[in-house]
């Protein structure tokens, strides 16, 4: 275990079903994100939570929902998915944003949620 | 363009045989730089990181990277593989967007460690 999990470990949905990722960590960190792993393709950053205030969106479609109702805790409501969809959904958290100064710069990521959509 | 570059999509190696995996990045990007790996049905683990000072920066599990300005390069390697070392490893660095700086990824190098 990292200190972020993330539950269910995998997930099969139709498309017309609605779901949640849920995302945790009692590191004390600041900052919490969600990326998407599909096969053969970078990492794709979704979302980034900051003191729980969302800070970046990047351009991901609106069936995809961020929720986050406190420092510890992070969930991705999905619903009417696409089959594209289809992949590896990340948590990860920091102890702050990345800014100059004063940053390790390190991230804590999950498991990860193995998303299949039918 | 993109930031980070891994030009490698898959490296099989022989056990015990040195390897090196390459990275690339774009030179306009800030020059924080990072390794993680990836175990099947796992998370990313960091494996080591350049944000300062000296090029040669050694990380967890024997892995080493070298950071060389002038190729803009960040490639990692290991001495002597194990099959334990087979997994799939990302090169990562810092860009600036919006209101804060981001880590982005390359696509990812599949290391296969062959007994």
């Amino acid at each position: 275990e990292t200190g972020v999990t993330q539950t269910p470990r995998h997930l099969v949905m139709g498309m017309t079903n609605k779901k949640s990722l849920k995302c945790e960590q009692h590191l004390g960190h600041n900052a919490m994100y969600w990326y998407k792993q599909s096969a053969k393709k970078p990492l794709e950053l979704m979302f980034v939570y900051s003191l729980e205030e969302r800070v970046e969106n990047n351009s991901v479609p609106s069936r995809f929902s961020p929720e986050c109702p406190n420092s510890s805790h992070l969930f991705l409501h999905l619903h009417t998915l696409q089959p594209e969809d289809s992949a590896l959904y990340l948590c990860a958290s920091s102890e702050r944003l990345l800014m100059t100064g004063g940053n390790t710069y390190g991230y804590t990521f999950g498991s990860g949620t193995r998303l299949t959509v039918v | 363009a993109q930031s980070v570059t891994q030009l490698d999509s898959q490296v099989p190696v022989f056990e015990e045989a040195p390897v090196e995996l390459r990275c690339n990045y774009s030179s306009s990007v800030s020059v924080y730089l990072f390794w993680y790996v990836q175990y099947p049905n796992q998370g990313l683990q960091l494996l080591l990181k350049y944000l300062s000072g000296s090029t040669l920066v050694k990380g967890i599990n024997g892995f080493e990277a070298e950071f060389n300005k002038s190729q803009t390069s960040f490639h990692l390697r290991k001495p002597s593989v194990h099959i334990s070392d087979t997994a799939e490893y990302f090169c990562a660095v810092i860009i600036s967007s919006g209101s804060a700086r981001q880590l982005t990824f390359g696509s990812g190098t599949q290391l296969t460690v062959l007994p």
